[in-house]
């Protein structure tokens, strides 16, 4: 089954400096990549998503890049501010699939 | 814009109760999911549901869990004889069809 590996697991910058966080998947199968944000007690909320058939993604100051033959994405978070800080998830499956998550990384953004 | 909503939003309960947690997704929807997520660790996968019976479920989805949609709009997963181990928040998505799923807010299971 599906396996997703993510990295790292805790992020410290500066406000306004650039955030990435990777994730590794196993199976080829897989063709759609959510990103996840999670603030402490609350709902993960889906923040971006891409699929196979696309290298990269953008909405505003938030970015996905996939590289199926290395079966890596990552998230890229830019102008970094506060109210980024939460845990995000990265997950893999096949489209109406399970969802298989990562392992988390929390973000913190200081002032 | 609709929203998945999961009652009740904490149960506390003692070791071997029975418990259901109740979840309403979205009308149009056709997948749902229960998730649960032990605090500090990743979501997990329980079990899918479609066209009214189990597409899937995880190795952690054991006999002491089932599910049900009695009545076309609720989804519910009743734990059998609860184990302090089953304290997590439970989680509830349903997906039209394809791309986003839309997780509810949750329930906290205590389990005493």
């Amino acid at each position: 089954g599906e396996n997703v590996e993510q990295h790292p697991s805790t992020l410290s910058v500066q406000e306004g400096d650039s955030a990435v966080i990777k994730c590794t998947y196993s199976d080829s199968a897989s063709n759609y990549f959510p990103w996840y944000k999670q603030e402490l007690g609350k709902r993960p909320q889906l923040i971006i998503d891409i699929r196979s058939n696309v290298g990269e993604k953008k909405d505003q100051r938030i970015a996905v890049t996939l590289n199926k033959t290395a079966k890596h994405f990552s998230l890229h978070i830019t102008e970094t501010q506060p109210e980024d800080s939460a845990v995000y998830f990265c997950a893999a499956t096949e489209e109406a699939d399970k969802l298989i998550f990562g392992t988390g990384t929390r973000l913190q953004v200081f002032p | 814009e609709p929203e998945v909503t999961q009652t009740p939003s904490h149960q506390v309960t003692q070791m071997g109760q029975e418990v259901i947690l109740r979840c309403v997704p979205i009308s149009n929807h056709l997948y749902f999911y229960w998730y649960r997520q032990i605090l500090g660790q990743k979501v997990e996968f329980l079990v899918s549901f479609y066209n009214n019976e189990i597409s899937e479920k995880s190795e952690i989805f054991d006999d002491q869990f089932s599910v049900e949609r009695p009545d076309g709009s609720n989804f519910t997963l009743k734990i059998r004889s609860t184990k302090l181990e089953d304290s997590a928040m439970y989680f509830c998505a349903s997906l039209q069809g394809r791309g986003e799923q839309f997780f509810g807010p949750g329930t906290r299971l205590t389990v005493l």
